[in-house]
């Protein structure tokens, strides 16, 4: 199984709701990432997880808070966003993160629109 | 920090048409270097990736890319192109001691005509 699935594969909110995203693997991976993407833009790194422990925080304000549960799943869970929150939510995993030669695997992403 | 850029942010090519994507990236240490493509409505795919070794190095669906290390690039080509490479592709760099950090460039946006 070489897949990352996300869920869901879109969401709505409002700024004063609380939600949670989705990510898994089963490929026994020990990295996880979480990016965001705007439209017409690049991926951007948020969230690092080196065996379930966060690694690296790109400044991402608090209003984003990660959790990785188990090595499988790692979560992203959502409270009080802006409409500038809006983007396609971008999971992905590697074997380990020691060196910069493990490839990621990318999931679908979560497309969230705040309202 | 490393930068990547890429030249050309839309593309239209005719079916058959050969293909250069341009990529350049600043960073003075070794760096691994990747392709990677997405498809409309789909997710992030990795095309190729260069480690070290030789420069050239080919991946999935035709797609080649050479490391030139003294011009710090690493475009991306295909002798003909087909409609169903219509996507967009973007380079991404990772230092060797950035703890596999993936900094992408800003992507390519191929339109191949039928």
């Amino acid at each position: 199984d070489t897949e990352v699935t996300q869920t869901p594969k879109h969401l709505v909110m409002g700024m004063t709701n609380k939600k949670s995203l989705k990510c898994e693997q089963h490929m026994g991976h020990r990295a996880m990432y979480w990016y965001k993407q705007k439209a017409k833009k690049p991926p951007e790194l948020m969230f690092v997880y080196s065996y379930e422990k966060l690694s690296i925080n790109e400044s991402v304000p608090s209003r984003f808070s990660p959790e990785c549960p188990n090595s499988s799943l790692l979560n992203l869970h959502l409270h009080a966003l802006q409409p500038e929150d809006s983007a396609l939510y971008l999971c992905a995993s590697s074997q380990g993160m020691t060196s910069g030669r493990n490839e990621q695997f990318f999931g679908p992403g979560t497309r969230l629109t705040v309202l | 920090a490393q930068s990547v850029s890429q030249h050309n942010h839309h593309v239209i090519l005719s079916e058959a048409a050969s293909l250069e994507l341009g990529c350049n990236y600043s960073y003075g240490g070794t760096v691994n270097l990747f392709w990677y493509v997405q498809y409309p409505g789909q997710h992030l795919q990795l095309l190729l990736k260069y480690f070290s070794g030789d420069p050239l190095v080919k991946g999935i669906k035709g797609f080649e890319a050479e490391f030139i290390k003294s011009k710090f690039s690493f475009n991306l080509r295909k002798p003909s192109v087909q409609w169903s490479d219509t996507a967009e592709y973007f380079c991404a760099v990772s230092p060797n001691n950035a703890g596999n950090m993936l900094t992408f460039g800003g992507g390519t946006r191929l339109m191949v005509k039928p």
